[in-house]
């Protein structure tokens, strides 16, 4: 697609539930990397998606974070268990390859555990 | 741990005044510095990439330049205008691939 797309955009659950957010990366792009941003705190990396080699999972902060990425399309980010502390801007980004200058940035999912 | 410190945390611009805000990060292993434009309820947009000591690059009002030797870049944006109002992120890669982000500046512009 033209850009990066990211759903659902707003997602509201309840504690304990899972989630599974949804990234459809820039076609083309081998590179796919997510980030999220709690309140008052900076973009922190999760996981980074490169091709066919293994992810990155250095960022993800719990077991109870998963990511999954079919082939050079869509990734999945699952928490299960989600706690009131998982509430943040999931942001998803690809970029044509390792080393790109530059990403391009969805524009997230907001979500808020209760 | 690799920091990147963004400062002013926020600032309050009148319209039409200048200002500019900090990124430092560690100079060694340097790879690239960028810089995006975030605003509420949208995607982070890239502004610049910079790689060389002493780059400086511009898009309309808004400039910055690099110093990978001390480990800074400075944003400046002339002549706020109410559109610039947003967080200023910058990040670095340091040598590896994943970009490693700043807290952000948040800009507000005071009509």
């Amino acid at each position: 697609g033209a850009g990066v797309s990211q759903s659902p955009s707003n997602k509201v659950t309840e504690k304990g539930k899972d989630v599974e957010l949804r990234c459809d990366p820039i076609s083309g792009h081998t590179a796919l990397y997510w980030y999220r941003q709690r309140l008052g705190q900076g973009l922190e990396f999760l996981i980074y998606f490169q091709g066919n080699s293994a992810p990155d999972k250095s960022g993800l902060p719990s077991d109870r974070f998963s990511a999954e990425r079919t082939g050079e399309s869509v990734s999945t980010l699952t928490i299960q268990r989600t706690q009131q502390e998982d509430s943040a801007v999931y942001l998803c980004a690809s970029s044509i390859n390792w080393g790109a200058l530059g990403y391009t940035f969805g524009s997230g999912t907001r979500l808020t555990v209760v | 741990i690799l920091n990147v410190e963004q400062s002013p945390q926020s600032l309050h611009v009148q319209e039409g005044d200048s200002t500019n805000f900090t990124c430092s990060f560690p100079s060694s292993n340097f790879y690239a510095l960028h810089w995006y434009r975030w605003e509420t309820a949208k995607s982070p947009e890239a502004l610049f990439v910079m790689t060389l000591n002493g780059d400086e690059k511009k898009k309309g009002r808004i400039s910055a330049t690099l110093n990978t030797k001390e480990g800074y870049s400075y944003l400046y944006i002339k002549g706020s205008q109410p559109e610039d109002s947003a967080t200023y992120l910058c990040a670095t890669n340091f040598g590896n691939e994943k970009l490693t982000f700043g807290t952000g500046t948040r800009l507000t512009i005071i009509p």
